[in-house]
């Protein structure tokens, strides 16, 4: 079955720690997202990218960083430097345009839920 | 300033009713708009999309998009106990080449069985 899988569900670290939240889309679709979802608040773009080794900054990329080495995979790492890192993150893929031109919706992987003590 | 606007909610209706759920944009070069389900603790999944003013339909799902008041609603007909969710409005603002989703608030439903 074609789908995004995000590694680990939850996610556990101490402050001052790097973390890398792992996502893999088999949809082959060229785009990807990593978002943020935190409680009464709508889900907030952190990095995307359209194409394999080209990434952009979304509203909030102060303290993450993204690679996208491979089609398949684009890992988020959640640096020290992330001031409230505790949230709920969530990994999405679409092709870029549909075949009448039109944005393509998102398609969301299970959440990883990362928790900084 | 890139916004999408829901009522928070809650919204209670009793099962088999009608629930209207809005949501407002402040950009009207948006093009394209979708409406999300979200269960508690769960990812969104996508219900309906809509490009072109007017209404389209799917099943007990109805989306209706107004382009010139910039807004775009969602109608659950018969509503069940399943569908007590959390539904995000998101919009693509502009015609850019990326695909970036602005996402509202999300507005949060409960039917009543």
């Amino acid at each position: 079955d074609g789908g995004i899988t995000q590694s680990p569900k939850y996610l556990f670290r101490k402050e001052g720690q790097n973390v890398t939240l792992s996502c893999e889309q088999n949809l082959n679709h060229d785009a990807m997202y990593w978002y943020r979802q935190d409680p009464g608040q709508g889900l907030r773009l952190i990095y995307y990218s359209q194409i394999v080794n080209d990434f952009q900054k979304g509203d909030i990329a102060e303290g993450y960083s993204v690679s996208r080495e491979k089609k398949e995979s684009f890992p988020l790492t959640v640096t020290s430097a992330q001031k409230n890192p505790t949230a709920f993150y969530l990994c999405a893929s679409s092709i870029r345009r549909t075949t009448l031109g039109h944005n393509s919706p998102l398609h969301f992987g299970n959440g990883t839920r990362l928790t900084v003590t | 300033q890139k916004e999408v606007e829901q009522n928070s909610g809650p919204l209670s209706v009793p099962e088999g009713a009608i629930a209207s759920l809005n949501c407002t944009y402040s950009d009207r070069g948006s093009q394209s708009f979708f409406w999300y389900r979200q269960y508690s603790g769960k990812s969104p999944e996508l219900i309906m999309s809509i490009y072109s003013n007017g209404d389209k339909e799917d099943g007990r799902f109805t989306a209706q998009l107004n382009k010139a008041s910039q807004y775009v609603s969602l109608l659950i007909r018969d509503s069940q106990p399943s569908d007590s969710a959390t539904y995000l409005c998101a919009v693509n603002f502009g015609q850019t080449g990326a695909n970036n989703l602005f996402f509202g608030t999300g507005t949060r439903l409960t039917v009543i069985p």
